[in-house]
Order: structure tokens, then sequence, then C-alpha cells
């Protein structure tokens, strides 16, 4: 059984291009988590999707950012016309539901470390 | 609001000693989980442990042990008879029992174990 599966696991870009993040959670798993991890920082939140729907996006910046999760295919995460401040460590995370079906760890992903020039 | 403080940025120990990481966390949450992660220089997150707050009992995995000590809202890990491979970043993070695992963390603990 695969893990969470993260690509690409690094991407560079230039200022102003656009990023894009895939994730493809755990078999069964249909909730998807988007954390950030800036350098010699710890991970912060950004966004919890469900199979086409987003239930929480507090912690994603109101604007470039964007993120799906499509009933067929991994999840997105957007980043639009990148600068020097994106560039980070973005880890993906999966559960199976919530609550009391959420009984083992935490699984991230390998992350993509996302670089802009 | 919950908040995680893992107030050792840098710890550097000798081989074969032990050591321990303070983790002390704030949450309004009746119920909750507490996790350790190490992170590698590799980058990648290994999960170690999840403790529910409602189980006191100290918990041990080999070398590793853990003691949370809910009067004190501390969930501290040690690492007994360290080793190289040891050397990495570890975060501690929180998040409630109910609804979805949104998980805060503390900004980590550099670790370097020197041979």
């Amino acid at each position: 059984n695969a893990g969470v599966m993260q690509n690409p696991r690094h991407l560079v870009r230039r200022r102003g291009q656009e990023a894009r993040l895939r994730c493809s959670p755990m078999k069964g798993h249909s909730h998807v988590y988007w954390y950030r991890q800036l350098p010699e920082e710890g991970l912060k939140f950004m966004v919890y999707l469900q199979k086409e729907n987003i239930i929480d996006e507090s912690g994603m910046p109101k604007e470039r950012f964007s993120a799906e999760f499509p009933k067929e295919g991994p999840s997105i995460l957007r980043i639009q016309q990148v600068v020097r401040g994106d560039s980070a460590a973005y880890f993906c995370a999966s559960s199976p539901g919530t609550g009391a079906t959420f009984n083992y760890g935490y699984t991230f992903g390998s992350g993509t470390r996302l670089t802009v020039v | 609001a919950q908040k995680v403080t893992q107030a050792q940025t840098e710890i550097s120990v000798v081989e074969k000693e032990d050591v321990t990481l303070d983790c002390v966390y704030e949450t309004r949450d009746t119920t909750y989980y507490l996790f350790w992660y190490k992170q590698p220089p590799s980058g990648e997150l290994v999960f170690l442990i999840r403790r529910n707050s409602f189980d006191e009992q100290n918990e041990i995995s080999g070398r590793y042990s853990w003691n949370f000590q809910k009067s004190t809202s501390s969930f501290n890990f040690t690492i007994t008879a360290s080793q190289v491979v040891d050397s990495a970043v570890y975060f501690c993070a929180l998040s409630a029992s109910g609804g979805y695992q949104k998980v805060t963390f503390g900004t980590g603990t550099k670790l370097q174990v020197i041979p």
C-alpha cells in the first residue's frame, strides 16, 4: 500500500511563473491536508480538502494560492506568479476520515521543495 | 487557539549520551492528540508517536521514550544512548481529537549527535 505520494520532489521556478504541486493520497483516503514549511521553521497548516470540496483554507494566503482535490486524480496546490518568499517545502498528508476513523499516525508525503529564483 | 513551544532550538550531544527534547503545549480542547515527528537531513517527515490526551501512560519504544504530564502541559521526548542516526530536527505537534486533524506544530529542535 503506497504512502502519500508527492511530486515533483524539487521544483524550481522563476519569479512570476506558476507552480503546481501534486499530492496523491494513500489508497482509500478521501481527505487531504497541505502544510508549508518555511526555511528553519515548523510546518504551518494551509488547507484541508475532501474530494471536490475545500473544507478549511484558513491557512492559505488570500492571493495567488489555490488548491483543489478533484473527484479523480491527485490534489493540486497551485501558486500563481511565484515570489521568492514562496520558496519553502510543501507537505501533503492524507487520512481516511475524521474523528474516530483516524486511528493511526498522520502520514505525510516526502514533500515538494519549491525554489523561486 | 493551540500553541506548541519547543524552547530548545538546537542541542548537541556526544554519541551514547541521553537527551531529552522538551515540548510544552497550550490548548482549550478537553481532548486532543500530541505527536512527535522526526525530520532527518533528507527532509521527509517521519511519524514517531501519537498520544491521546486521556492516556497519560508513558511510552517506551526501544531507545525512545515519551513523558506526558497533563498537569504541566508537557510531552517530552527522551532518546537513550543517542546515535549519529538520531541527528535530525524533531517536531512536537498538537491537534484536536474531534473533527478533522488540523495539526499545530512547534518550531522544532535540531539535534546533533556527535560521534
